[in-house]
């Protein structure tokens, strides 16, 4: 079964400090799809960035990048240069395969509470 | 990007009353799915929904007490049944549009009193 595991219940940064935010994942699937999502205290979920088990390169998108060390089965999203509304929960998920009949469903972790302070 | 929108956005429900949440989307997507979100909690799947077939139920999770509609392919209701206060949450719709993006809804936040 696929697990994906956030120890990090709370994270406090600087405001234009980066700060890194864990996620750890166990899967026997060679193939799959690693996402971080934001979700601010509106409710929404706000997608950020997505990695590929098989992308050579650890994906970026602006101030958001994931560390991608799959020997370690890890996938931290950095942040960089914090700003006040970075503060909101932070959920890392991951994709079932879709060779094994899986689906774009997603398995998440219990998120990280980052609060960025002036 | 694409855009979901559910409603209702928040409601408050009497406790034994039924509440019928719909997600539309500004595509047309094979599957959607519905996702609940405790207090505190993170989140977790009820079912996926594909257009002209039964919805598949994630274990602890029946039919009975959320049935789904998926009418056609932008167009997805779920019904909370019978509601107590233990399904006060967050329910979302999620879907993928393209590429690897998977994308959500809103949320619709459920009061049961």
């Amino acid at each position: 079964a696929q697990k994906i595991t956030q120890t990090q219940p709370g994270m406090f940064v600087q405001e234009k400090e980066a700060v890194t935010l864990d996620c750890t994942y166990d899967t026997s699937d060679p193939s799959y799809g690693l996402f971080w999502y934001k979700q601010p205290s509106s409710g929404e979920m706000i997608f950020l960035i997505y990695q590929g088990s098989y992308d050579q390169q650890n994906a970026t998108e602006g101030r958001y990048s994931l560390n991608f060390q799959k020997a370690r089965k890890s996938a931290n999203l950095v942040i960089s240069a914090s700003q006040l509304g970075d503060s909101a929960m932070y959920f890392c998920a991951m994709r079932s395969p879709l060779s094994q009949g899986g689906s774009e469903k997603l398995v998440f972790g219990k998120g990280t509470k980052l609060t960025v302070n002036p | 990007s694409a855009v979901i929108s559910q409603k209702p956005s928040r409601d408050i429900c009497q406790r034994g009353t039924s509440l019928t949440i719909q997600c539309q989307v500004d595509s047309q997507v094979t599957m959607m799915f519905w996702y609940r979100q405790q207090p505190g909690q993170s989140l977790t799947l009820i079912a996926t929904a594909n257009q002209g077939s039964e919805a598949t139920y994630e274990s602890g999770f029946v039919i009975d007490k959320f049935p789904i509609s998926r009418p056609n392919l932008t167009f997805s209701t779920l019904t909370v049944s019978n509601m107590s206060p233990e399904d006060s949450s967050i329910y979302l719709c999620s879907v993928r549009i393209s590429g690897n993006t998977i994308y959500f809804g809103e949320g619709s936040w459920l009061t049961v009193v």
